[in-house]
């Protein structure tokens, strides 16, 4: 099983609804999750963090986390065009010395 | 957060030569950065990690004699890609650790070698 696992898309989601974005991991032990967004030809930006089982919101972007499934999602409510973009999910892996280890990352195209 | 800066952002360079990546951590110092490559369509793949003071590790399939990094201060990490190849092109980004684990990414250095 991949450390993380994310399904590469392209995930195609009309402006205003919303999209939602999910990945895996295999760590029992990981205990910190990220979100980041990248956009063709750029670094990764950090988006959200979430570190306790339930949901974290900022703004229109709500991270989902479920320890015991080794779950976490991300929810972009409201979908803009401007949302399009690849959506990395990061998690520490404690077999790798705790380094944060990064998914391939799901593309997300918002239709106009 | 925090803020990186990468230098060059893009470099084209002939086979067999040498280049250097600078990364800085502009607002706070960090005792350790990472440096991750990304080919197109790809993942972040992490080839090492740089720790001031001391040597880089790196990961498995990465030819540390290749890849040549010195964090020689809390603000500064180089990576030096010796006698590149064009096989060798691709997206070189740098991150510094902040906090719970977070990482915040240099804008990257596109490499091509011709």
């Amino acid at each position: 099983q991949k450390e993380v696992e994310q399904n590469s898309g392209p995930l195609s989601v009309p402006e205003g609804a919303i999209a939602s974005l999910n990945c895996t991991y295999s760590d029992r032990g990981s205990q910190s999750f990220f979100w980041y967004r990248q956009y063709s030809g750029k670094s990764p930006e950090l988006i959200m963090s979430i570190y306790s089982n339930g949901d974290k919101e900022d703004g229109r972007f709500t991270a989902q986390l479920n320890k015991a499934s080794q779950y976490v999602s991300l929810l972009i409510r409201d979908s803009q065009p401007s949302d399009s973009a690849t959506y990395l999910c990061a998690v520490n892996v404690l077999s790798r010395d705790d380094k944060i280890i990064f998914g391939k990352g799901t593309r997300l195209h918002i239709l106009p | 957060g925090a803020v990186v800066s990468q230098h060059p952002s893009r470099v084209i360079c002939k086979s067999g030569t040498s280049v250097k990546i600078e990364c800085r951590s502009l607002d706070f110092q960090a005792t350790t950065m990472f440096w991750y490559r990304q080919f197109p369509k790809q993942s972040l793949m992490l080839m090492a990690t740089s720790n001031e003071g001391s040597k880089a590790t790196y990961e498995q399939g990465v030819e540390k004699d290749k890849f040549l990094i010195n964090h020689a201060s809390l603000t500064l990490s180089t990576l030096t890609v010796t006698s590149a190849h064009p096989e060798d092109s691709s997206f070189y980004i740098c991150s510094v650790r902040r906090g719970q684990d977070t990482q915040y990414f240099g804008p990257g250095t596109r490499l091509t070698v011709l």
